[in-house]
């Protein structure tokens, strides 16, 4: 069966580094998603992606926040300057394009702690 | 934007009882209302969803229902097992489009044995 892998699955980085967590998504997959969940906090969206440019971002992805589809495959976010408060578990998701499935596949996740 | 309530944060329930799972919706426009079930380590995975032009959807030991008028819907699990004790999220968005999940705050499920 089909599924969302990430890499790494814990990556561990000096505050003002910075950090890119790597997706592959679904294959037939277009649409593309970042979340994070903080420890014990419920599952935030931080930004969506569609065509090769953002659909749409939350209030977490500022400036410091990117993603890019560097290739046909790879889907990847970089956290150009790291903060401790980044500390979370980052979920990649993929969707197909048919508007009558609307389900979103996540991956295992990337737990990034910033020391 | 919308935001989503999610009742109990915790529930611990006997093997073979029911569960109940309760969430709130703000955004009248939102009509996809799928469930998660996050295990210890893993990615949330979808278990059961629902669309707002249906009341009630049923998949073995698991059913959604959904009132829009009250924007609520809930997660009834029958005849729980072990295996079933993990955090579940409700969450909510707009079909067909590219918007985000926007997700309750969980529940943890415990099964007693």
């Amino acid at each position: 069966e089909p599924e969302v892998t990430q890499t790494p699955s814990h990556q561990v980085t000096q505050m003002g580094q910075e950090v890119i967590l790597r997706c592959v998504p679904i294959s037939n997959h277009l649409y593309f998603y970042w979340y994070r969940q903080i420890l014990g906090q419920k599952v935030e969206f931080l930004v969506s992606f569609y065509n090769n440019e953002i659909s749409e971002k939350s209030e977490i992805f500022d400036d410091q926040f990117s993603v890019e589809r560097p290739d046909g495959s790879n889907f990847t976010l970089k956290i150009r300057s790291t903060k401790l408060e980044d500390s979370a578990m980052y979920f990649c998701a993929s969707r197909e394009t048919s508007g009558a499935n609307n389900e979103q596949f996540f991956g295992p996740g990337t737990r990034l702690t910033v020391l | 934007g919308e935001n989503v309530e999610q009742h109990p944060s915790t529930l611990s329930v006997q093997e073979g009882d029911s569960a109940v799972i309760k969430c709130t919706y703000s955004d009248s426009a939102s009509n996809y209302f799928p469930w998660y079930k996050q295990e210890l380590g893993k990615g949330p995975q979808l278990i059961i969803d629902i669309r707002s032009n249906v009341g009630e959807k049923k998949d073995q030991r698991i059913a959604v229902t959904l009132n829009k008028t009250a924007k609520h819907f809930s997660l009834h699990i029958t005849e729980t097992q072990p295996e079933d004790s993990a955090v579940y999220f409700c969450a909510a968005t707009i079909s067909g489009s590219a918007r985000q999940l926007t997700f309750g705050s969980g529940t943890q499920l415990t099964v007693l044995p």
